[in-house]
């Protein structure tokens, strides 16, 4: 079973318009971290965030935000006000306390595609 | 500040040569992690090392071997190459082996296999 879903492969929006990016994630520990990463055209993985699962705290960072819900083991991120350099691969990702953090779990991506 | 430093940037080979990818982690940092991404699919986890020894192992083929130096840069050597190969290969530090406590987990630039 996958433990980390990113349901929607692709979203293609217009400049300016907000975008949420849905992750959904799967484990049997209490303690885990859960991450977002960027992936621009030009490969390389960018840190966004990091929260750990004791910290339910949505947090804003400038037009990104999140929105972290142990409920619904869900850990969304909406771009507001999108622009073209969003354009990217996201990747949610989840750290277990049974790997004892050691590994990153990744979804299979999102692609965005922020038009002018 | 330092990143993770990872060469060659692009590496061009032939089935069933042999490659040598290099990582330099952060400054102080004693954990590598090795990542495999193929073509529009998520990173895997390959292999990881704490303080020169393997600390954790993922999905890594028998052809491929790691190892970390004393100066805690690491290499992933690949033999036998297959075109399945192609990917972009990606390291990862952090100041302990369990890599999601550390409040950022950095990657490399990555570098970017082709197998012709």
């Amino acid at each position: 079973a996958q433990k980390v879903t990113q349901a929607q492969t692709e979203i293609s929006v217009v400049e300016k318009e907000d975008v949420t990016l849905d992750c959904v994630y799967e484990t049997r520990d209490t303690t885990y971290y859960l991450f977002w990463y960027k992936q621009p055209p030009s490969g390389e993985l960018v840190f966004l965030i990091r929260r750990n699962s004791f910290d339910e705290q949505n947090e804003i960072s400038g037009r990104y935000s999140w929105n972290f819900q142990k409920s619904t083991s869900s850990f969304n991120f909406t771009i507001t006000a999108s622009q073209v350099v969003d354009s990217a691969v996201y990747f949610c990702a989840l750290s277990e306390a049974n790997s004892g953090y050691s590994t990153l779990t990744f979804g299979k991506g999102t692609m965005l595609l922020v038009s002018p | 500040a330092a990143g993770v430093i990872q060469s060659p940037r692009h590496l061009i080979k032939e089935k069933r040569e042999t490659a040598t990818l290099k990582c330099y982690p952060i400054p102080r940092h004693d954990t590598v992690y090795w990542y495999q991404q193929g073509p529009g699919q998520d990173p895997q986890f390959l292999i990881s090392f704490y303080e020169k020894m393997q600390s954790d192992k993922g999905s890594i083929p028998d052809r491929f071997s790691a190892q970390q130096f004393s100066d805690y840069h690491s290499e992933l050597n690949m033999s036998s190459l297959e075109l399945g190969d192609s990917a972009l290969y990606f390291c990862a530090s952090s100041l302990d082996p369990r890599g999601a406590t550390n409040e950022k987990l950095f990657f490399g630039s990555g570098t970017q296999l082709s197998v012709l």
